[in-house]
């Protein structure tokens, strides 16, 4: 198994502003992604995160309002860029092998 | 594309046996999981499986049929604390090599 750490857990944000989401995980792993969970509601892949080059981005999701940084196989960042209320969710970091998958804590977030 | 399909809740009462379902269409399989999810807590990993067949871990089973794109998360002598939501998720290849994609999940209610 691996352990998988996110910053910050939770964050209070004002509309407009910038929010960077950081996961570290203890041992590398081949992927990494990064999911959106609403309330009540099941995980929503944004995209995954390549080592050294740009992520790559599901439906509905771009890069300028989700810019996704992954400099090595351990360390991945997520921003959630210009944000509105309706961004407000919980964001979860996930690192997977072969035969298994880890997520983070995940980060609330709240946009007022 | 990928559709993936569970029951939205199921009930059940302690030490019964319940079975949770998942049926999937998707292109380039790579294999499928099953996640319990605690409300407020990030998902954790409960099974993997790539191979038809049963996979069986204590109390917790999964089987997985690829020609009907079927599968199946059985949980024995239940007990409260299963009282969660489980999630099904399918690791199809994509452009960026393979990604899970989850289904909306099924809340399981256990009572005394």
């Amino acid at each position: 198994s691996a352990v998988i750490s996110q910053k910050p857990s939770r964050d209070i944000c004002q509309r407009g502003t910038s929010l960077t989401i950081q996961c570290q995980v203890d041992s590398q792993v081949t992927m990494m992604f990064w999911y959106r969970q609403q309330p009540g509601q099941s995980l929503t892949l944004i995209a995954t995160a390549n080592q050294g080059s740009e992520a790559t981005y599901e439906s509905g999701f771009v890069i300028d309002k989700f810019p996704i940084s992954r400099p090595n196989l351990t360390f991945s960042t997520l921003t959630v860029s210009n944000m509105s209320p309706e961004d407000s969710s919980i964001y979860l970091c996930s690192g997977s092998w072969d035969t298994e998958a880890f997520f983070g804590q995940g980060t609330r977030l709240t946009v007022v | 594309g990928q559709n993936i399909d569970q029951p939205t809740e199921m009930t059940a009462t302690e030490g019964a046996i319940v079975q949770i379902n998942c049926t999937y269409q998707t292109s380039g399989f790579n294999g499928l999981f099953w996640y319990q999810q605690h409300a407020g807590e990030a998902p954790t990993f409960l099974s993997y499986n790539v191979l038809d067949g049963l996979e069986e871990k204590g109390r917790f089973s999964s089987f997985l049929s690829r020609s009907k794109g079927y599968s199946y998360l059985l949980l024995k002598e239940l007990q409260m604390k299963d009282s969660a939501s489980y999630l099904c998720a399918v690791r199809e290849l994509n452009q960026a090599g393979t990604a899970l994609i989850f289904g909306k999940g099924t809340t399981l209610s256990v009572s005394s």
